[in-house]
């Protein structure tokens, strides 16, 4: 079975401060890892993925993640944080290696507050 | 990016009666679809899989009877609620895949009174 576990419910971050959201899998196979994010009302964007190859992995508005094997972890970090980055933050996995399925595995989701 | 559209985006209907949700892939074809739901403040919950010409699959405790899935082309998914109760009222959410990639519709928000 894959999981994913974000630990904090919420994030708050000044503008202009770096911001880091966690996110740690689980998996049976290999993963492919990603990360969303949701505004009041609204769908989820997707703002970057690691499927394999460089661990940092650069995406939307600035977002960047690094996929640690060893740690199994899949932060999700800014350099310097604005208040329209305040939203509902998803990391998901889906285990390359189980076709059965294909399905995306969501965390639970970490809103992200920047304050100006 | 590719672009998947919900509609309605929003509905209010009276307990006991039906409600249809249409996603489509508006730029791509997507063999397979997903749907979601989100009670506030939580995370998405995975209901069915939805594949174009096929019955879909759904999750352990999803009511198949009630949450009807027709995937009847490769750019059109309908979720029907069927006999809404206001414990339907949930911010439903479909998806559809393209390779590696998972692209979300905005979202239907249903609230059954």
């Amino acid at each position: 079975a894959q999981s994913v576990a974000q630990p904090e419910d919420q994030v708050n971050v000044a503008e202009g401060n770096p911001l880091t959201v966690k996110c740690t899998y689980s998996v049976s196979g290999n993963p492919y890892l990603f990360w969303y994010v949701q505004y009041p009302n609204r769908g989820l964007q997707f703002l970057l993925k690691y499927i394999t190859g460089d661990n940092l992995v650069k995406g939307s508005y600035g977002f960047e993640a690094e996929f640690n094997k060893s740690q199994t972890s899949f932060h999700l970090k800014k350099p310097s944080a604005l208040v329209s980055d305040s939203a509902l933050y998803f990391c998901a996995v889906r285990d390359m290696n189980n076709n059965a399925g294909n399905m995306l595995t969501f965390g639970g989701g970490t809103r992200l507050m920047v304050k100006p | 990016g590719a672009v998947v559209s919900q509609h309605p985006s929003r509905v209010i209907c009276k307990s006991g009666t039906s409600v249809k949700i249409e996603c489509r892939s508006l730029d791509f074809q997507a063999t397979t679809m997903f749907w979601y739901r989100q009670f506030p403040k939580q995370s998405l919950m995975l209901m069915a899989t939805s594949n174009e010409g096929s019955k879909a699959t759904y999750e352990q405790g999803v009511e198949k009877d009630k949450f009807l899935i027709n995937h009847a082309s490769l750019t059109l998914s309908t979720l029907t609620v069927t006999s809404a109760h206001p414990e339907d009222s949930s911010f439903y959410i479909c998806s559809a895949r393209i390779v590696y990639e998972q692209y979300f519709g905005p979202g239907t928000r249903l609230t059954v009174t």
